[in-house]
């Protein structure tokens, strides 16, 4: 099994409508992420959370809220999705850097979305 | 804030041929830098990182980059392409003393000539 899972993995849906996307790992990992890529302009950051009580926007948070229900979750939500958020989706991992840890992120599979 | 360029969006390499992709950074402080590929249809996985000691460094597949501070670049190679390497490539950048929030470039996308 995949340590970071995501769910769904493919969702198409319609202008208006709330979506949740669910992020759950078993790294045992503090740090959660949510990204969206689009092409040509790599992975943006939505929302990080460093751990359980904290939760802190990233650079394109408009129009995305999230919620870490435990340690091992973290949801994405669009409360009214819109077609520019049409995108692919990632959660992603990390350990705090220090001497032997760099911090690198790890991935899930991802959650493509299209919004009709 | 950091920042991330990938000047080349595709690259078409012939097999068994050389690659380089090109990587430049902006960010204050030491940084953390990252490649990671993204085949089709799958996540992100960690080709190689640096965060101090040695500039040139070694990672999974038989992948290398080089660490220039004068330069501000991360650029990533391959002595000898294979055919599975065709995927995306992406380098990002990591602030080093307030966390790991990784600022990502563009992308590169390679293809791979038989």
């Amino acid at each position: 099994d995949a340590d970071v899972t995501q769910t769904p993995r493919n969702r198409i849906t319609k202008t208006g409508k709330r979506i949740m996307l669910e992020c759950s790992q078993t790294k045992g990992h503090d740090r959660m992420y949510w990204y969206r890529q689009d092409p040509g302009l790599g992975l943006r950051l939505i929302y990080y959370s460093f751990d359980v009580k904290d939760i802190n926007k990233g650079e394109i948070s408009d129009g995305y809220s999230v919620s870490r229900q435990a340690q091992a979750k973290f949801s994405l939500s669009l409360e009214s999705a819109i077609p520019n958020q049409t995108a692919l989706y990632f959660c992603a991992t990390s350990d705090p850097p220090g001497l032997r840890n760099t911090g690198e992120l790890f991935f899930g599979e991802g959650s493509r979305l299209t919004v009709l | 804030a950091q920042s991330v360029t990938q000047p080349d969006i595709h690259i078409t390499v012939s097999e068994g041929a050389s690659l380089e992709l090109r990587c430049n950074y902006s960010y204050g402080a030491t940084p953390y830098l990252f490649w990671y590929v993204q085949s089709p249809g799958q996540g992100l996985q960690l080709l190689l990182k640096y965060f101090s000691g040695d500039t040139l460094v070694q990672g999974i597949k038989g992948f290398e980059a080089e660490f220039k501070r004068s330069q501000s670049s991360f650029n990533l190679r391959k002595p000898s392409v294979h055919w599975s390497d065709a995927a995306e490539y992406f380098c990002a950048v990591g602030a080093g003393a307030a966390g790991n929030k990784l600022t990502f470039g563009g992308g590169t996308r390679v293809l791979v000539k038989p």
